[in-house]
C-alpha cells in the first residue's frame, strides 16, 4: 500500500497564480485533512473531510478550497497565490482509532 | 473540546541522556493519546499511542503512560541517540474538526 501520496513535492508560484495540490490515499479512510506548517511552527488545519462529498473549514481556510468527490482523493486548490501561503502542506487521513497518517508534504514558495 | 498542552522547546541533550517531554491533556471523556515524530524534511509519523487510562505506549525505546489522575502523557526515553533528533508532537483524539498539533518540541541530541 502506498498510504498517502502528495504531488507535487515542490512548487514555486508567482503571486496571483493558482494551483492544485493533489492528495490520494489507498487506505479507504473516510477522514482526510489538509494542514500547513510554517517554518518552526506546528500544523494548522486548513480543511477537512469526513467522507466523499462532505468538507468543512478548519482553522485557516482563507485563500483555499477543497473538494472530495471520491474517498481516495482530496485536492487542495489555491486561488490567487500570496506570499503568506508559502509553507509546507501536509495531507493526512485518520482511521477509526483516531491515528493519523501523513503524506510526505508539498513545499510551496510564492514569490 | 479536547486539547493538549505540550512542553515548549527546544531541548538539547547529549547522547545517552534521559529524555522527558511533558504533555498534559484536557478532555471531556477519555480520549486516545498520541505522540507523533517529525524527522527533518518529512511528514509526521506515529511514534506511540495509548487508548485508555494506565495504558503504556512504547516504540523505539520511547514510552508514555496515560495517566488519568494527572491528565498527563509524558514522553520518556532512557538513553537518547543522535538519530532521535526530531520534532515531537503530543496529540489527542477529538471531534471530526481535529485540533491543531501545536508547535511541537524540537529535540536535538549532540554526540
Amino acid at each position: 500500500n502506498a498510504g498517502v501520496t502528495q504531488t507535487p513535492k515542490f512548487r514555486i508560484l508567482k503571486i496571483g497564480q493558482s494551483m492544485t495540490l493533489q492528495c490520494t490515499q489507498d487506505m479507504n479512510h473516510n477522514y482526510m485533512y489538509w494542514y500547513r506548517q510554517d517554518p518552526g511552527m506546528g500544523l494548522k488545519l486548513i480543511y477537512y473531510s469526513v467522507g466523499a462529498g462532505i468538507t468543512d473549514k478548519g482553522e485557516v481556510p482563507n485563500g483555499y478550497n477543497v473538494s472530495r468527490s471520491t474517498t481516495e482523493d482530496f485536492p487542495l486548490r489555491l486561488e490567487l497565490a500570496a506570499p503568506s501561503q508559502t509553507s509546507v502542506y501536509f495531507c493526512a487521513t485518520r482511521d477509526v482509532s483516531y491515528e493519523q497518517y501523513f503524506g510526505p508534504g508539498t513545499r510551496l514558495t510564492v514569490t | 473540546g479536547n486539547s493538549v498542552t505540550q512542553m515548549e522547546g527546544p531541548v538539547t541533550l547529549s547522547e545517552e541522556a534521559f529524555l522527558t517531554i511533558n504533555c498534559t491533556y484536557t478532555a471531556t471523556g477519555y480520549p486516545s493519546l498520541f505522540w507523533y515524530v517529525q524527522y527533518p524534511g518529512e511528514g509526521l509519523q506515529l511514534l506511540l499511542k495509548a487508548t485508555k487510562a494506565d495504558d503504556k505506549g512504547s516504540n523505539k525505546g520511547f514510552e508514555a503512560t496515560y495517566r488519568k489522575e494527572t491528565t498527563s502523557f509524558h514522553l520518556e526515553k532512557g538513553s537518547v541517540q543522535v538519530s532521535d533528533s526530531a520534532v515531537y508532537f503530543c496529540h489527542s483524539s477529538g471531534s471530526a474538526r481535529q485540533l491543531t498539533f501545536g508547535s511541537g518540541t524540537q529535540l536535538t541530541v549532540l554526540p
